[in-house]
C-alpha cells in the first residue's frame, strides 16, 4: 500500500519570501514521486519529479524538492516567491505494478501569495 | 502543437440525464485516464485504459462509463447512477506506465448538476 500526505492544506507566504510545501509518503516500494501545480479551472502541470536519480530535483518556476529517505518526505521549495506562484499543489507518489504505475494523489496544498 | 483536449469546458445537466465528456488527445499516447477533483479530496481515478478497446475502474467507477473504440479519444459518461456528479474532471494521458514519465493533463470540465 501507499498513500501520500500533504501536511498543510494552506499555505500563505509574502511575496519575495520562501516558500515551502510539505509532503510526506509511504510506499511498500521504490517510488516515484512528482510535484503538479494547478491554477484555478486549469489542469495539471509537472513542476518536476524524482525517480530514484540525484536526491535534490529541480524544477520549472524556480522550484526544486529534496527527496529524503530516512524522512520519507518530498517538500517542494522556492527561494523567493511570486505572485504568479499561487496555486494548487499536488504531491504524487507511484510505483510499477505490473507494468502499470500505481498513482496516489496528495488532497493538495493552497498556496497564497500576500503582495 | 500536440496536447490533450477536454470539451465542454463548463457542463451543466439536470438531474436523471447522461452526459458525455470528451477527451482527445494527438501525442499518440497509448494510456488514458479520467479523474474527478473535489474540493480537499485531490484527484481520485474514475477509469483508466492502456490500449485500444480495452479499460480498467479506477477507484471511483461506479456511476461512470467509458469507451476507448480510438486511440485518440476517451469520453466519459456520467450517467444518472452517479449520486453527486458536481465536479471537476479531468482527463491525461500517457505512455505505458502513465507516472514513469510525464503525465499530460487536459484543461477539465466542470460539470454542474442543476
Amino acid at each position: 500500500a501507499q498513500s501520500v500526505t500533504q501536511l498543510d492544506s494552506h499555505v500563505s507566504v509574502s511575496e519575495g519570501t520562501p516558500v515551502l510545501l510539505r509532503c510526506n509518503y509511504s510506499s511498500s516500494y521504490s517510488p516515484s514521486l512528482f510535484w503538479y501545480v494547478q491554477h484555478p479551472n486549469k489542469g495539471l502541470q509537472l513542476l518536476l519529479k524524482y525517480t530514484s536519480a540525484a536526491t535534490l530535483v529541480k524544477g520549472i518556476n524556480g522550484f526544486e524538492a529534496e527527496f529524503k529517505k530516512s524522512e520519507t518526505s518530498f517538500h517542494l521549495t522556492k527561494p523567493s516567491a511570486h505572485m504568479s506562484d499561487a496555486a494548487e499543489y499536488f504531491c504524487v507518489v507511484s510505483f510499477n505494478s505490473g507494468g502499470y504505475q500505481k498513482v496516489t494523489f496528495g488532497t493538495g496544498t493552497k498556496l497564497q501569495v500576500i503582495p | 502543437d500536440g496536447g490533450i483536449t477536454q470539451s465542454p469546458k463548463y457542463l451543466f445537466r439536470k438531474e436523471g440525464q447522461n452526459v458525455t465528456l470528451s477527451c482527445e488527445q494527438n501525442l499518440n499516447h497509448d494510456a488514458m485516464y479520467w479523474y474527478r477533483q473535489d474540493p480537499g479530496q485531490g484527484l481520485r481515478l474514475i477509469y483508466y485504459s492502456q490500449i485500444v478497446n480495452d479499460f480498467q475502474k479506477g477507484d471511483i467507477a461506479e456511476g461512470y462509463s467509458v469507451s476507448r473504440e480510438k486511440k485518440e479519444s476517451f469520453p466519459l459518461t456520467v450517467t444518472s447512477a452517479q449520486k453527486n456528479p458536481t465536479a471537476f474532471y479531468l482527463c491525461a494521458s500517457g505512455g505505458r506506465g502513465l507516472f514513469g514519465t510525464e503525465a499530460f493533463f487536459g484543461q477539465g470540465t466542470r460539470l454542474t448538476v442543476v
